[in-house]
């Protein structure tokens, strides 16, 4: 069965560096996520990617976020300036398009900020 | 916008038992109910889902109740096992056709099935 793949599982990083999550979505999927949970805490919503450009974004993703799909089949995140409130797992999601509801996660990035 | 409720935050049952799980929603907008399940450090793995065109759907073991009149829904497991042990999401979305998908997530439920 087809899987979105996060890398890497997890990701250590000082405060004010700049981090880059990276997904793989399920390839035919057009629709593309990203949520992000702080431990103990429920899924939150980041911002949504379609056709090259943001769909929706949360009051999360702040400026220092940023979405990008470099070559056609990776997705990633951007942490410009990383702060202690960062720490978290981050889910890369996708989804197949118009007529389907179906929201596939991807295994997550624990990403810690020291 | 959508805020989703979701209780109890813990629920122990026995082997075999059934373990029930609430959620409310605030948006009368939503149609797309989907249920997750994580287990600890892996992903949220779709298990169930309805929309709001049904009432009711089964599969297997699981199964989730819809009522749209008191926007509320719920996960019925029968027969836990101890395998169902994980923490349990519902989420809401007001999913329109054109594919693009936002889930508002509940708080969780961990389930602790034991033998």
């Amino acid at each position: 069965e087809p899987e979105v793949t996060q890398t890497p599982s997890h990701q250590v990083t000082q405060m004010g560096q700049e981090v880059i999550l990276r997904c793989v979505p399920i390839s035919n999927h057009l629709y593309f996520y990203w949520y992000r949970q702080i431990l103990g805490q429920k899924v939150e919503f980041l911002v949504s990617f379609y056709n090259n450009e943001i769909s929706e974004k949360s009051e999360i993703f702040d400026d220092q976020f940023s979405v990008e799909r470099p070559d056609g089949s990776n997705f990633t995140l951007k942490i410009r300036s990383t702060k202690l409130e960062d720490s978290a797992m981050y889910f890369c999601a996708s989804s197949e398009g118009a007529g389907a509801e179906k929201l596939f996660f991807g295994s997550g990035t624990q990403l810690s900020v020291l | 916008g959508e805020n989703v409720e979701q209780h109890p935050s813990t629920l122990s049952v026995q082997e075999g038992d059934s373990a029930v799980i609430k959620c409310t929603y605030s948006d009368s907008a939503s149609n797309y109910f989907p249920w997750y399940k994580q287990e600890l450090g892996k992903r949220p793995q779709l298990i169930i889902d309805i929309r709001s065109n049904v009432g009711e759907k089964k599969d297997q073991r699981i199964a989730v109740t819809l009522n749209k009149t008191a926007k509320h829904f719920s996960l019925h497991i029968t027969e836990t096992q101890p395998e169902d042990s994980a923490v349990y999401f519902c989420a809401a979305s007001n999913w329109m056709n054109t594919g693009f998908q936002k889930l508002v997530f509940g708080t969780g439920t961990r389930l602790l099935v034991s033998p």
